[in-house]
């Protein structure tokens, strides 16, 4: 079954050190999303790709947080520099028709 | 008013009932509602997701949706301890921005 893949699992960074974090959207979905998610709340976006370019990055964090989806396939997600508040699941999903989306296991990142 | 409100529970119920979650929300043009289980420590899985209005069966799930009313309900019959996760309901106009419930919390008693 097809599935979206995410890298990796589990992150733990010192604060001001950058992270990366990588996704792998299910085959043929142009639409690919960034969520952070905080526990106990439900996923917050940080940025919309429809195939290479960005539809939605209103809450993006610019100064520090930057996302690319360069061939339209898979895309990468960066921190810099990482932050105590950072510490949080960051979740990838894919979506092929009305936002119907499939997600990744996410990365649970955190920040000491 | 948010656009989607979602009881954040916790619901505990015992084995074996009929359970019932709920969402209800304020934006009319919503086409797309999604209905998302998640375990502690992992994504969100797409359990069922209804087009317009109507019911859509899955087993022992049932997902319902009022658009008159601006509800919508997922049922679980026979519930099982194995059942137990957060819910997360989920919505979108078809334009790919999708709006979530903060998610309900739902234990299932053995």
């Amino acid at each position: 079954e097809a599935e979206v893949a995410q890298s990796p699992r589990y992150k733990i960074t010192e604060k001001s050190q950058a992270v990366a974090f990588w996704c792998d959207p299910i085959s043929g979905h142009a639409t690919l999303y960034w969520y952070r998610q905080i526990l106990g709340q439900g996923p917050e976006l940080l940025v919309q790709f429809q195939d290479e370019s960005v539809v939605d990055d209103s809450q993006l964090p610019k100064d520090r947080f930057s996302a690319e989806r360069l061939k339209g396939v898979d895309s990468t997600l960066k921190i810099q520099p990482a932050e105590l508040g950072d510490s949080a699941m960051y979740l990838c999903a894919s979506s092929l028709v009305g936002g119907v989306s499939f997600f990744g296991q996410g990365t649970r990142l955190t920040v000491v | 008013q948010k656009e989607v409100e979602q009881d954040p529970g916790p619901l505990s119920v015992p084995e074996g009932a009929i359970v019932s979650l709920n969402c209800t929300y304020s934006n009319s043009a919503f086409q797309y509602f999604m209905w998302y289980r998640q375990y502690s420590r992992k994504g969100p899985e797409l359990l069922m997701y209804t087009y317009s209005s109507g019911n859509k069966e899955d087993g022992r799930f049932t997902a319902q949706v009022d658009k008159s009313s601006k509800y919508i309900s997922l049922f679980i019959r026979d519930s099982q301890p194995s059942d137990s996760a957060t819910y997360l309901c989920a919505m979108s106009e078809g334009d790919d921005k999708i709006i979530f419930g903060k998610g309900t919390r739902l234990h299932i008693l053995p």
